[in-house]
This record gives C-alpha cells, sequence and structure tokens, in this order.
C-alpha cells in the first residue's frame, strides 16, 4: 500500500513556466487536498476536491488550478509560474470528507521558481 | 475553526513519556482536536483525534479535558524518531476540510 504518492520530488522553473504536480491515492478515498508550506510556516490549504467530479477553492487558490482526474487522481497546475510559489506541495487524502476521517499525506514535491 | 495555543518548543528524555499541552478555549460542540506530525520536511503524519471522550491507538493517548478547553497528547515511552513537529488542530463545522495548522510543538527526544 503506497498511500499517497506526488510526483515529481523535486522541481525547478523559470518565472513564467507552467507545470502541473500529479498526486495519486489507492485508498479508495472519495476526497483529497493540495496544500503548501512555506519556511517556517504552517500549512495552508490551496484547493480541495470533496469527492470525484467537484472542486472547491482553499485559503490561497490565486495562481493555481486543480484536476480531479478520477477517484484516485488529483493534480496541481501552475499555468504561469511566479518566484513567491517557490514552496513545498503536500497532497493530501481522506476517507469520508468528513471531520471524523483523517488526512493522510504524501511526502511532497519541493518546487523552486527561479 | 478555534484557534489552538501551544507550546512552542518542549524537550523529552528517550524512553519516558511526553506530555504535550494544547489549549482551545473556544472550541464548539461539533469540533473534534486532532494531532498531526512532521518529522524533517516530510508530509505530515496523522497521529490521533478525538471528539468529547479520551482517545488512545498504537500511537499515542490524547486526554481531552471535561469543558474540552485544553487537551493532551501523550506518547507513552517516546524514542529519538519522536522528535518532530507536533501540530495540534481543532476542526469540524462547516469549513470542511480546512485544517489549520498553526506553528505547532517541537519536541526534541534527548538520548
Amino acid at each position: 500500500n503506497a498511500g499517497v504518492t506526488q510526483t515529481p520530488k523535486f522541481q525547478v522553473l523559470k518565472t513564467g513556466q507552467s507545470m502541473t504536480l500529479q498526486c495519486a491515492q489507492d485508498m479508495n478515498h472519495n476526497s483529497m487536498y493540495w496544500y503548501r508550506q512555506d519556511p517556517g510556516m504552517g500549512l495552508r490549504l490551496i484547493y480541495y476536491s470533496a469527492s470525484e467530479g467537484t472542486t472547491d477553492k482553499g485559503e490561497v487558490p490565486n495562481g493555481y488550478n486543480v484536476s480531479r482526474l478520477n477517484k484516485r487522481e488529483f493534480s496541481l497546475r501552475l499555468e504561469s509560474a511566479a518566484p513567491s510559489q517557490t514552496s513545498v506541495y503536500f497532497c493530501a487524502s481522506s476517507g469520508q470528507g468528513n471531520y471524523n476521517s483523517p488526512l493522510h499525506f504524501g511526502n511532497g514535491t519541493r518546487l523552486t521558481v527561479t | 475553526d478555534a484557534k489552538t495555543t501551544q507550546p512552542p518548543s518542549m524537550d523529552c528524555a528517550e524512553g519516558r513519556a511526553a506530555n504535550l499541552p494544547c489549549n482551545h478555549s473556544t472550541i464548539s460542540g461539533n469540533e473534534y482536536v486532532y494531532w498531526y506530525r512532521q518529522i524533517h520536511s516530510q508530509g505530515p503524519q496523522y497521529i490521533i483525534h478525538g471528539l468529547k471522550n479520551n482517545e488512545t491507538n498504537e500511537m499515542a493517548s490524547l486526554i481531552i479535558t471535561e469543558d474540552r478547553k485544553s487537551s493532551t497528547l501523550i506518547l507513552p515511552h517516546a524514542t529519538l524518531r519522536d522528535t518532530a513537529v507536533y501540530y495540534c488542530i481543532v476542526a469540524g463545522g462547516t469549513s470542511y476540510g480546512k485544517l489549520t495548522f498553526g506553528q505547532g510543538t517541537i519536541l526534541t527526544v534527548h538520548p
């Protein structure tokens, strides 16, 4: 059981370039989330998907788009990367999408935008 | 979501119990108390959660006061691998899925 798998693990982009961060879970969870973590700070929610076919904005959605491709996969796209998007990105999933269902996190994608 | 207050850092000797406190005085009746930890930039790891009653699993115990305004996470026999940042999070109600991670407590376990 791999849990939550994120690819790539590391990425360096130049300002204005685009990329897609991939996330897949094998726990048959309904809900999936994208967070970012800046140095010395807590995690902030970017987007989430309560169930297949739905997505909603979190706390810091500007500059990002998401796609819930199927129940297993939830991708995060940066259309035009900016240095302010340098961060560690974590994907997470939860079974029921309510508060009695803990989140399970991947090990992150470390993104640097120069 | 209710805010939480945790000490910024704590120390513990290896093999001893680590007791991590958390204050959440504005918690409402339908909000859960969650504990996660993050080891050296890995993804946060779920530890335990509870609503009203004390909870125990293979990793830890969670003690919630009767008025639910504070809680304590107990790691019964701390090891060096338990050195991490521990986050106490209160979540529930209408803010679906939006866990708010604060600064947490840096727990250092010493040999």
